[in-house]
């Protein structure tokens, strides 16, 4: 059963436009998610996380949303650059993290 | 260089043979992670180690996988009798063991099996 789901495979954005990214997770247990970032070849690195006690946090041009009445949060980041272009991956913690199935974004010119 | 380190990078072998991966955590972390990812896949968790104990294992890892942490410093996972199912990125990660937080990964391993 897949805890953590990211429904949208890929998304494609203009620079300088919002990219959202959305995951929803089934376990009201989980406290803390995180978002990571993946480049090809290369292992996930670590982006933004949020507490389930916020609903809100924000990290320069990151910025993560948790609603945990639809079990769903997002990933927004503004302005989207070429550089963003990777494929995002939440992930919810327990004593280990459960991660979603990933979101690759492109960022167009 | 103080980030988590895999080696190798790549490995390419035959069905049939084994292959044993190595894992360098921060060298302050407690916790060891080992994860697979597949193509279109996230990372799937396979098993975890406080120190040198192994507390958790994923039903993913069958019984031809093995993991130690001999002296709760560096990790290897070994895989018996390879299958090209079994070929994947295969990705360590460490943290300190606290509640509630976030995993450092290497580069990972890229398996691939002929």
């Amino acid at each position: 059963d897949q805890q953590v789901k990211q429904n949208s495979p890929s998304l494609s954005v203009q620079e300088g436009r919002i990219s959202i990214l959305n995951c929803d997770y089934t376990n009201s247990m989980f406290d803390y998610f995180l978002w990571y970032k993946k480049y090809p070849a290369e292992g996930p690195t670590f982006l933004i996380s949020i507490s389930s006690i916020k609903d809100k946090n924000e990290d320069g041009r990151f910025t993560v949303f948790l609603n945990k009445s639809a079990k769903h949060l997002s990933l927004h980041i503004v302005p989207s650059q070429p550089g963003d272009s990777a494929v995002y991956f939440c992930a919810a913690s327990g004593d280990k993290l459960i991660f979603g199935t990933g979101t690759r974004l492109q960022v167009f010119p | 260089d103080t980030g988590v380190s895999q080696n190798p990078r790549h490995k390419i072998t035959k069905r049939g043979q084994n292959v044993t991966f190595r894992c360098d955590p921060i060298s302050e972390h407690n916790r060891l992670y080992w994860y697979r990812q597949t193509l279109g896949q996230g990372p799937e968790f396979l098993t975890y180690f406080q120190n040198e104990a192994q507390l958790e294992k994923s039903r993913l890892l069958s019984d031809r996988f093995s993991a130690e942490r001999p002296k709760g410093s560096f990790s290897t996972l070994e895989i018996q009798r390879t299958e090209q199912g079994d070929s994947a990125m295969y990705l360590c990660a460490s943290s300190e063991g606290r509640a509630n937080e976030k995993l450092f990964f290497g580069s990972g391993t890229q398996l691939s099996v002929l």
